[in-house]
């Protein structure tokens, strides 16, 4: 069984700066997804960024991109130039290849951006 | 927005009763999955139906159960309310179960009250 952990229940970011979300995993799997999604207030659950597994280059979407450091099973997100629009809860999730496209959520990141 | 829909929105319901969730896959998706949230947690996956058929579940009891329709919308039944089963609801629909159609989009959710 795989399991994903945030560590960081809360974070604030003032606008304009840039701010990094931390997300461990554990799996004995080597083919799989690593997903970064957003849960703003009140509104749908969407797709940020998507890692492979087996690809080192780091995916980058915008002003997103992440850090996934395989061996050490991190996969951090990276917001830059924060907007108020950022402000939201952030899942990281994986997902085994070949599975079924199964969803493992972490406990979320509340992020709050301020003016 | 995803183009996925799910009612209702919230429900309160009493200990023992038994509750009926419903969702309206996106056009052209043919897998649904339910995953529970519960208050202040990532998302915890129930199972998943794909052309009709459940194709994986998660740690739930066997009262959770579920249907996908010809027209892939999908319900999820809960019998023998618990206290614990208050949670946000969440479907997800994708295009299908190979590893290339990862992407899952999620409806709104229905927010659930067990008193």
């Amino acid at each position: 069984a795989q399991t994903v952990t945030q560590s960081q229940p809360e974070m604030s970011v003032q606008e304009a700066e840039t701010v990094t979300l931390s997300c461990t995993y554990d799996t004995s799997e080597n083919n799989y997804y690593l997903f970064w999604y957003k849960q703003p207030p009140s509104r749908q659950m969407i797709l940020v960024i998507r890692q492979e597994a087996y690809k080192q280059q780091n995916a980058t979407e915008n002003r997103f991109s992440v850090n996934f450091q395989k061996a050490a099973k991190s996969f951090s997100l990276k917001i830059s130039d924060s907007q108020l629009g950022d402000t939201a809860m952030y899942f990281c999730a994986f997902m085994k290849r070949n599975a079924g496209n199964m969803l493992t959520f972490g406990g979320g990141t509340r992020l709050m951006v301020k003016p | 927005e995803t183009g996925v829909t799910q009612s209702p929105t919230h429900l309160i319901k009493t200990r023992g009763q038994q509750v009926t969730l419903r969702c309206s896959s996106q056009s052209g998706h043919n897998t649904v999955s339910w995953y529970q949230q519960a208050l202040g947690q990532g998302p915890q996956f129930i199972f998943q139906y794909y052309r009709e058929e459940e194709n994986g579940r998660g740690n739930f009891p066997p009262r959770f159960s579920g249907l996908q329709f010809p027209n892939y919308s999908s319900e999820l039944n809960v019998n023998a309310l618990e206290l614990d089963d208050s949670a946000l609801y969440l479907c997800a629909s994708g295009l299908g179960v190979a590893s290339s159609h990862y992407e899952q989009y999620f409806g709104p959710g229905t927010r659930l009250t067990v008193t």
